[in-house]
Order: structure tokens, then C-alpha cells, then sequence
């Protein structure tokens, strides 16, 4: 079957440096996505990588390796409105999206 | 508009009614995904539309769900017969649906009560 891990909750400071993880094992492989839902709203684009590395992007980073089915998130110099979920997606071979249930992440002062 | 717009944003049935959500996706975007998200829960395919394709109806959760989109551009998902357990945020996004374009848009969403 087709799964997308991440954690379920975490907790940073803020000004803080925070990575959030990502794994996934699906049917085919055609890029991932990282995308922000503050609460109560819908999901914002962040990142899209389909090449391994690190796609830097402002305060936002992101890294894949498709060997290890593995991603991560970077947030850096946190600040208070980073607070929201923060959703793992893979598309797949047939270009669907399968998404992960989402990282809380609760920034404290 | 410049983004995909939902209506209506909130929906209160009581259970059995029917129910229409609409979805108007960013002009010229050729794919358009329906999906259901529980309070704290990750987002659940419905269905994908994709130009002139037959859609994707694999995600739908029931007989009581369809969708039909008109010209290529608006979307309607029909829930008959509503159940409790159809309470959810149903959210519509659309994209270019073409190579290096499939960054979905996504729009504001309905939330749909059913009493």
C-alpha cells in the first residue's frame, strides 16, 4: 500500500531552527510536495521537489532523498505565525497526490 | 477571481437531505481535485478531473458521492442522503495539471454539518 509518515506533533521556540521529517513508500514517484494549513484554513504550496537535494527557498528548506523515501522540512529563524500544520504529499505514478496526515508544529516564545 | 472559490463556505443539514458543493477552480487550470478533511486529520482524496479524461472517482467513499464538472471548469460534488459521518471540510483545488506544473491551488473550503 501507499503510506506517508510524519510526526504528529512538535514543539520549537521560537527564533529556533526546526526540521520536520517525511517518509514515504508509494506506487511510483513523480515529485513531493510540502504545503502549510494555518487552522481553520485551507493548505498553502511551500516547496516541490522531485530531484534529490535541497531546494532553499527563504526561510524554508527542503531536502529529498529518493533512495530513502525520505524528506525533511528546515524552518529557520522561526517565528510565531509558523505555527500551523505542516502536510507531506507524494505524487505518485498516476500523478495523484497521497498525503500525509500533517506535523503540528507549536511555536512557544 | 484570482483564486479557486468555494460555495458555500458553511452547510448545516439534517440527516438524509442532500447536499451541492461548488467549486470554481483558477481559469485555465485543467485538473481539479475534490477532497474531505476531518478536524485534525490529513487531507482524503475524493475524486480528480483532468481536462477531457474520464475523472478518477477511486477516492469516493460511498455510492451516496458524485461529481461532474461542466466545461471543463466548475464543479459540483453531490452528497446524497447525508450522513452524520459525512461531516468534514470538503476542499477543491485545481492545477496545470501539466509537466513541472502540479502545484494544486486550493480553495477556501466548506464545511459541511450534518445534525
Amino acid at each position: 500500500g501507499q503510506n506517508i509518515d510524519q510526526p504528529t506533533e512538535m514543539t520549537a521556540t521560537e527564533g529556533a531552527i526546526v526540521q520536520i521529517n517525511c517518509t514515504y513508500q508509494t506506487s511510483g514517484f513523480n515529485g513531493l510536495f510540502w504545503y502549510q494549513q494555518h487552522a481553520g484554513e485551507a493548505p498553502t504550496f511551500l516547496s516541490y521537489n522531485v530531484l534529490d537535494g535541497l531546494e532553499e527557498k527563504g526561510r524554508f528548506s527542503s531536502f529529498l532523498s529518493r533512495s530513502k523515501g525520505y524528506s525533511y522540512l528546515l524552518l529557520k529563524e522561526l517565528q510565531m505565525k509558523d505555527s500551523a500544520s505542516y502536510l507531506c504529499a507524494v505524487m505518485d505514478s498516476n500523478y495523484q497526490l497521497i498525503w500525509g496526515a500533517g506535523t503540528k508544529l507549536i511555536i512557544k516564545p | 477571481g484570482a483564486g479557486v472559490s468555494q460555495s458555500p463556505s458553511n452547510k448545516v443539514t439534517e440527516k438524509g437531505k442532500d447536499v451541492e458543493l461548488r467549486c470554481d477552480p483558477i481559469s485555465g487550470h485543467t485538473a481539479l481535485y475534490w477532497y474531505r478533511q476531518s478536524l485534525g486529520q490529513g487531507l482524503e482524496f475524493l475524486i480528480y478531473f483532468q481536462g477531457n479524461s474520464a475523472p478518477d472517482k477511486s477516492g469516493l467513499p460511498s455510492d451516496r458521492f458524485s461529481a461532474e464538472r461542466t466545461g471543463g471548469s466548475v464543479s459540483t460534488l453531490t452528497i446524497q442522503r447525508t450522513q452524520q459521518e459525512d461531516s468534514a471540510v470538503y476542499l477543491c483545488a485545481s492545477s496545470f495539471g501539466t509537466s513541472g506544473s502540479y502545484e494544486q491551488f486550493f480553495g477556501p473550503g466548506t464545511r459541511l454539518t450534518v445534525l
